[in-house]
């Protein structure tokens, strides 16, 4: 069966610090493959999908960037973390004609 | 872009059937209707999805009237493990990936 992980669980970082969070799915090919943040109380969204290796399209215009090195493994990145990117981020994946399915998120605090 | 209404919140006891509607006038031709149930601090769950009519799984049932303008997520005898948020969502199931929006959904808490 198919799993997503996604780490850390949480994360605690200084204004302008480096970010990375890793999302990675077992158990598929070729999926595609989604980072979404969010708030505290509100709806998810979209930052980031991927169709592929290397493709990466971009809803919104931010300070993060997304990265995909290979086939099931996605990345999410940012220079210098702002404050405004505290948040929870989800990563999913979907394959086909099939649902979304998300990891269990990694929340961010910027102090 | 398909936009969803949903009630913010909803109040139910154990045991009861829950009804949660939501309306999508704007519902195009190829969107297919998605729910998703996430508890605090965890992912999205996907519970049920259809195009038309109605369709059941294990969990849930998802009725869907001939205009598709609107669906009803229905919980049947629902226990304190289902208090949570439940999303209603609209959109294709290829492509436009980017066209799945999701709302601040509906609050369910349930009673004892």
């Amino acid at each position: 069966s198919q799993t997503i992980h996604q780490w850390p669980a949480t994360l605690v970082q200084p204004v302008g610090s480096p970010l990375s969070l890793e999302c990675t799915v077992e158990g598929t090919s070729n999926p595609n493959l989604y980072w979404y943040r969010q708030a505290a109380g509100r709806g998810l969204q979209l930052l980031f999908y991927s169709v592929g290796i290397g493709q990466i399209s971009s809803e919104v215009p931010q300070n993060l960037s997304a990265s995909r090195p290979q086939d099931r493994q996605f990345i999410l990145s940012s220079k210098k973390l702002l404050l405004s990117d505290s948040g929870f981020y989800l990563c999913a994946w979907s394959v086909q004609s099939q649902p979304q399915h998300f990891g269990d998120g990694t929340r961010l605090s910027i102090l | 872009l398909a936009k969803t209404t949903q009630p913010i919140s909803m109040d139910s006891y154990e045991g009861q059937e829950v009804n949660i509607t939501c309306s999508h006038n704007n519902i195009a031709t190829n969107d297919y209707i998605t729910w998703y149930q996430q508890f605090p601090s965890q992912g999205p769950r996907f519970i049920i999805q259809g195009y038309k009519t109605k369709v059941t799984n294990e969990v849930a049932s998802l009725f869907i009237p001939a205009d598709r303008k609107s669906s009803t997520l229905s919980l049947p005898r629902v226990s304190l493990s289902d208090t949570a948020v439940y999303y209603c969502l609209v959109g294709p199931l290829s492509g436009g990936y980017n066209k799945l929006i999701f709302g601040a959904g509906t609050r369910l808490a349930v009673h004892p």
